[in-house]
This record gives C-alpha cells, structure tokens and sequence, in this order.
C-alpha cells in the first residue's frame, strides 16, 4: 500500500535551517510529482512547493521562495524540503503529498507529517 | 492568485440531517482545457487531509455516496445528505488547481453537533 513518512522536523531556531525527508513506498516513486503542504496549528492548509516527476521543473509559494528548496532522490524513493532562514511564521505541520495529476495537482496521499517549531 | 472563500466557518448539524459546505472562488475555475479543477478534503482530528471529491463532483474510492460535489465557474458546494457521526468533528477544506502555481485552499468549515 502507498506510504509516505516524513522526517526532520523539531524545534529550531528563528534564522537556523533543517532538511524535511518523506521516504515512499508501495508506488514507484520516479513517476510521480510531489508536493509538500503545511499547516500552522489550528490553521487552514496551505502550498509550499511541488517538484515534478522527473526533477525538470520546481515551483514555490512566495512565502517560501529564496528560502526553502524541494528536491528528490529516486534512488531512495525520497522526497526533500531544505528549509533555510527559518522564521516564526513558519512553524508548522508539513506534509508530503503525491500528486496523481496530468493537467492539475491531485492529491490523493498524504503522509503523516513533521512537525516544524521555529522558537528562539 | 486565485482566493478561495469557505463558509461558513463552522457549520452545526443534526444527525441524520443534511448539511451543505459553499466555497467561492476569485475567478472562474474553468480550465483551457474544459475541465474544472476543483477538489473537497476532509480532516479529520489529529489526521491527514483525505480527498473526498475532485474534479467538481467526482468521488474518491471509498468515499461514503452521502458526499455529493457540485458548482460550476466560481461558486461550489459540498453536500452530505446525511450527516453521521464520523463526519463531526472534521474540517473541510476545497481546493483549487486549474490556476497553478500555486495550488490554493480555502480556510475550511469545520463541521459540528448543532
């Protein structure tokens, strides 16, 4: 069955950096893009990045651009999120979404989450 | 970027009765190539979104058929016929993806006992 387990996440910083992971299993990894959402607490959802299924093209919120980077490593079925410059704003839940789209994302698998804290 | 408006907020319900979720968008979710891209999650406490409906009005496997999508353009509805205990207590959230990126949410209904 598809899996995806994130990784990473823990209190850091405001300023200090920290690498998400998302390991897959149960679907062949390489033909999928990939996404990862966060959501600050009792908050709404909100898009962070997607990384195509073949690395070729990234995309980021504003929120995020210039500080967090989306990556993959196909070998290892996983999926990366470096984030950079951490501020408070950023505290969150991330999740790591497949996205089974050809036009448009569409989410059908979300992992469990990690949990990111930016408190001085 | 496309702006996706919920409501209401919260939404109280009766057991058994039906209940009805509106979610608006900034412009039209008519994609070039005639479909709309418009999804329905529900999250449930302490778990991950679970899609319930996508394109409009499609339903995920294994979605109960009490959860009905409909809308067209920039006005959508989330429909449960009847309302049953596991649906309390969730957020439901739509979600846009004809206009992207980025992929943009609404700020979610959560839906409670009346």
């Amino acid at each position: 069955q598809v899996q995806l387990v994130e990784s990473g996440g823990g209190v850091v910083q405001p300023g200090r950096s920290l690498r998400l992971s998302c390991v897959a299993s149960g679907f062949t990894f390489k033909n999928y893009g990939m996404h990862w959402v966060r959501q600050a607490a009792d908050k709404g959802l909100e898009w962070v990045a997607v990384i195509w299924y073949d690395g070729s093209k990234k995309y980021y919120a504003d929120s995020v651009k210039g500080r967090f980077t989306i990556s993959r490593d196909d070998s290892k079925n996983t999926l990366y999120l470096q984030v950079n410059t951490l501020r408070a704003e950023d505290t969150a839940m991330y999740y790591c979404v497949r996205d089974v789209g050809v036009r448009s994302p569409e989410y059908d698998y979300w992992g469990q989450g990690t949990l990111v804290t930016v408190s001085s | 970027d496309v702006v996706m408006t919920q409501s209401p907020l919260s939404l109280p319900v009766t057991l058994g009765q039906p209940a009805s979720i509106s979610c608006r968008s900034s412009q039209s979710l008519v994609s070039t190539d005639g479909n709309t891209y418009l999804n329905w999650f529900q999250q449930r406490p302490g778990q991950s979104p679970r899609r319930l409906i996508y394109e409009v009005s499609k339903r995920d496997s294994g979605v109960p058929d009490r959860f009905s999508g409909s809308g067209s353009g920039t006005d959508f509805t989330l429909k449960i016929s009847r309302v049953e205990g596991e649906d309390v207590g969730a957020v439901y959230y739509c979600m846009q993806g004809t206009h992207w990126p980025p992929v943009t949410f609404g700020g979610g209904t959560k839906v409670e006992i009346k």
